[in-house]
């Protein structure tokens, strides 16, 4: 069975400074998508990005970015230039994309992420 | 289509009572699962659909429990006999292979056992 490991239950970041979550995983696919959601107070989980592991490129989306490295089974998120918005739960998730497989999340404990101003 | 909609959002039942649970996934999504998530942790799957189809269910979903997605829209999850266990929140979630089959959240069903 996969799963995923968030080993930093807090961070905190000044605003405007960059700050690292990190994530690893451990499963026995070859291939498969690893994601990053963000849940605010409000609970709905919205998800910031997303990694497919057949793509050597890392992924961005504005001042969000990931740092996958297959081999050593680990999908870190760098996000620049907090702002206070960016306060929330973070949770890494893996998804099993095979055949015959359900296809459904695997998340993380989560990653309570505080922004200082 | 403003996404995914869950129905109550919040729901206090006392011990032994049963209670039902509404998603509306996003229209024509075809894929639609529902996650539990106590505090602090991260949601659990509990079970897919594909269309009306049920496809797989985790060892989570106990006999007291039990999805149904008729006709390939909407889904409810039903509690029977609730126990104080079962408080968590209750999240619905769909996708589309059309749409990457990324997979969008609804905002929840908060559930207290008194």
């Amino acid at each position: 069975a996969q799963t995923v490991t968030q080993s930093q239950p807090e961070m905190s970041v000044q605003e405007a400074e960059t700050v690292t979550l990190s994530c690893t995983y451990d499963t026995s696919e070859s291939d498969y998508y690893l994601f990053w959601y963000k849940q605010p107070p409000s609970r709905q989980m919205i998800l910031v990005i997303r990694q497919e592991a057949y793509k050597q490129q890392n992924a961005t989306e504005n001042r969000f970015s990931v740092n996958f490295q297959k081999a050593a089974k680990s999908f870190s998120l760098k996000i620049s230039d907090s702002q206070l918005g960016d306060a929330a739960m973070y949770f890494c998730a893996y998804r099993d994309i095979s055949s015959g497989s359900a296809r459904q999340l695997t998340f993380g404990s989560g990653t309570q992420l505080t922004v200082l101003p | 289509d403003t996404g995914v909609s869950q129905n109550p959002r919040h729901k206090i039942t006392k011990r032994g009572q049963n209670v039902t649970f509404r998603c509306d996934p996003i229209s024509e999504h075809n894929r639609l699962y529902w996650y539990r998530q106590t505090l602090g942790q991260g949601p659990e799957f509990l079970t897919y659909f594909q269309n009306e189809a049920q496809l797989e269910k985790s060892r989570l979903l106990s006999d007291r429990f039990s999805a149904e997605r008729p006709k390939g829209s909407f889904s409810t999850l039903e509690i029977q006999r609730t126990e104080q266990g079962d408080s968590a929140m209750y999240l619905c979630a769909s996708s589309s292979w059309t749409d990457r089959d990324t997979i969008y959240f609804g905002e929840g069903s908060w559930l207290t056992v008194v």
